[in-house]
């Protein structure tokens, strides 16, 4: 079944403690992304990756950090996690014109 | 920069149609799309349309693009109770990955 995997689903953590969520997709889709979700903001783009080894910024990429090393997998690195960063994050994937997500990892940084 | 604007709600009764609103700012936009999100969901994608069309059509659901208005609509035929979620309209602009979202409107269908 063709679909996008994220890990955790859910997560509290502490300020400052560094932490991964791992996106991994099996399309073989050349094109990836990570979003947040916040009440009345709706989704923004946090960075997206072109290709392996190709990555930019979105409208929100502050305080995060990608990789792409291999097609299939784009992590989000959270280096020192902070309050405002507590979110649901959602992870894509993409064939133009279509995108996919992947079903969202809640983070709860305290 | 980029902004793409919705209303945050909209209600109707059950068999009604209903018409979801969306303005966006960037001329360039190649491609503007419709998204479904129900509750503790990711996004699913529902349709979309190429910036050179002005109506597309895929059984209850009918996207009007206005360009000239930068205005795009979705509009769900005979909205059934399942159709309740929030609707997100995005754009991605011409020669870029990058995706704009607006806010969503939540769809409250009632029996």
């Amino acid at each position: 079944e063709a679909q996008v995997t994220q890990n955790p689903r859910y997560l509290i953590t502490v300020t400052g403690k560094k932490l991964t969520v791992t996106c991994s997709q099996n399309m073989n889709h050349e094109y990836m992304s990570w979003y947040r979700q916040d009440p009345g903001l709706g989704l923004r783009q946090i960075y997206y990756s072109m290709n392996v080894e190709v990555t930019d910024k979105g409208d929100v990429p502050e305080g995060y950090k990608v990789s792409r090393k291999e097609k299939r997998n784009f992590p989000l690195i959270l280096e020192s996690p902070s309050p405002n960063q507590t979110s649901l994050y959602f992870c894509a994937s993409s064939t133009p014109p279509e995108q996919f997500f992947g079903p969202g990892t809640r983070l709860t940084v305290l | 920069g980029e902004d793409v604007e919705q209303s945050l709600f909209l209600s109707v009764r059950e068999g009604d149609s209903s018409v979801i609103n969306c303005t966006y700012t960037d001329s360039s936009s190649t491609y503007l799309y419709w998204y479904k999100q129900e509750p503790g969901a990711g996004l699913q994608l529902l349709t979309y349309i190429f910036s050179n069309m002005d109506m597309k059509q895929d059984q209850r659901l009918t996207v009007l693009l206005n360009k000239k208005d930068k205005h795009l609509s979705l509009r769900i035929a005979d909205t059934q109770t399942g159709d309740s979620a929030i609707y997100f309209c995005a754009e991605r602009a011409s020669g870029t990955y990058k995706y704009i979202f607006g806010t969503g409107t939540r769809l409250k269908v009632l029996a």
